[in-house]
């Protein structure tokens, strides 16, 4: 099992660029996550999804977007990237809720 | 708003120590959860914790929720350098709306 991976690792964008991160598991879970953590901070959610074809809203959810077509994927993408949007992003899943969540390794984002 | 905060946001303790790390939050949950991140790393799950008096212990870490209070702890005993990290506790409120984490608790254990 991977668990739960993520791609790229990292990433240089500039102001007003477009990008999708990646977000893959392979434990069959239906909930998967979308985090940032800024420097020194905790995590905020930005979205989530209880199954394929159904996401919400987090805490944090301006400048993304997202889509579940397949239990397995959850990408993440940002549409005119902005230096506020420079973070640490981190995808998780869990079999259900109230379940640990399991996170990928991270991308780390940097706008300029 | 959830809102959950730790302290103490960073502390620096000698290797054979103890200690704990408190984690207040503001609404109603029994669900509470310990991560561990190591310096540019992911979050490792440490405990799960889902209803009141709830206590977990992994070798020399344990911890504990008092749902009355909205108060769990995370507690060290005889603290040794390989537990330095940040740990994060999170809080979920229920349903499938994902955790709402503290700030986190930089710990250095120093020999």
């Amino acid at each position: 099992n991977a668990g739960v991976t993520q791609t790229p690792k990292f990433r240089i964008l500039k102001i007003g660029q477009s990008m999708t991160l990646q977000c893959a598991q392979d434990m069959n879970h239906n909930y998967m996550y979308w985090y940032r953590q800024d420097p020194g901070m905790g995590l905020k959610l930005i979205y989530y999804s209880v199954g394929a074809g159904i996401t919400d809203k987090g805490e944090v959810p301006n400048g993304y977007n997202v889509s579940r077509s397949t239990t397995e994927d959850f990408p993440l993408r940002l549409e005119l990237a902005a230096p506020s949007q420079t973070s640490v992003y981190f995808c998780a899943s869990s079999y259900s809720t109230p379940y640990e969540q399991y996170f990928g390794p991270g991308t780390r984002l940097t706008v300029t | 708003e959830l809102k959950v905060e730790q302290n103490p946001l960073f502390l620096s303790m000698q290797e054979g120590k103890n200690y704990t790390i408190y984690c207040n939050y503001s609404t109603t949950s029994d669900r509470l959860y310990w991560y561990r991140q190591d310096p540019g790393k992911s979050l490792e799950s440490l405990f799960v914790l889902l209803s009141n008096g709830a206590v977990k212990q992994e070798g020399r870490l344990m911890a504990s929720l008092d749902t009355k209070a909205r108060l769990s702890t995370l507690h060290i005993t005889a603290a040794v350098h390989d537990l330095s990290a940040t740990y994060f506790c999170a809080v979920e409120r229920g349903g499938a709306d994902g955790l709402t984490f503290g700030k986190g608790t930089h710990l250095i254990i120093q020999p």
